[in-house]
């Protein structure tokens, strides 16, 4: 099955920079990577997603970027904030027979923004 | 995005006994839903897909027997743990597909957070 590794585990930036968590996928015929935000105790959010036949897409401060040959995705956020604090889960996801698809996460990366 | 509920949100029960979670999607029709453990600082494991109408496909490692699920109705899908024991005490979250679009994006619950004494 489809293996997801994601690095770094914790991650600690200044308000004001910029963080990037990157992650591999094992499964070539995985094709839908979403991103989730979850903070502590709640539902992870959806953030952003991107196709596999799209190398980049952004949304204000947030982008992620897909080299579908290494098998890498990664998420980009400029300008953090306070708020941006929480843990990211990167996910890839295959297509099922009969339709619909499957999530595997990375393991989540615990981002710290400090004033 | 769109809107799925989980209910309850919190939950203490005694070793033995069973206890059954509530997924529903508010504003859209999911003809799939997935049910997740999280443990403390730890990643979503798929636990099962839910299919309406038709058996919820398990993964690997998890019993189907202690594990019911049911996907009754398009916007309702429930998980009951049969008699709980402490080890199946854990951060369950459903999510539900959204059928419109590409119909990939997966939309979760706010979890429940069960505690087996």
């Amino acid at each position: 099955g489809e293996n997801v590794e994601q690095h770094p585990s914790t991650l600690s930036v200044q308000e004001g920079d910029s963080a990037v968590i990157k992650c591999t996928y094992s499964d070539s015929a995985s094709n839908y990577f979403p991103w989730y935000k979850q903070e502590l105790g709640k539902r992870p959010q959806l953030i952003i997603d991107i196709r596999s036949n799209v190398g980049e897409k952004k949304d204000q401060r947030i982008a992620v970027t897909l080299n579908k040959t290494a098998k890498h995705f990664s998420l980009h956020i400029t300008e953090t904030q306070p708020e941006d604090s929480a843990v990211y889960f990167c996910a890839a996801s295959i297509s099922l027979t009969g339709g619909g698809n499957k999530l595997t996460f990375g393991t989540g990366t615990q981002l710290k923004v400090e004033l | 995005g769109a809107v799925v509920s989980q209910h309850p949100s919190r939950v203490i029960c005694k070793s033995g006994t069973s206890v059954k979670i509530e997924c529903r999607s508010l504003d859209f029709q999911a003809t799939t839903m997935f049910w997740y453990r999280q443990f403390p600082k730890q990643s979503l494991m798929l636990m099962a897909t839910s299919n309406e109408g038709s058996k919820a496909t398990y993964e690997q490692g998890v019993e189907k027997d202690k594990f019911l699920i049911n996907h009754a109705s398009l916007t309702l899908s429930t998980l009951t743990v049969t008699s709980a024991h402490p080890e199946d005490s854990s951060f369950y979250i459903c999510s539900a597909r959204d059928p419109r679009g590409r119909g990939e994006t997966q939309y979760f619950g706010p979890g429940t957070r069960l505690l087996v004494l």
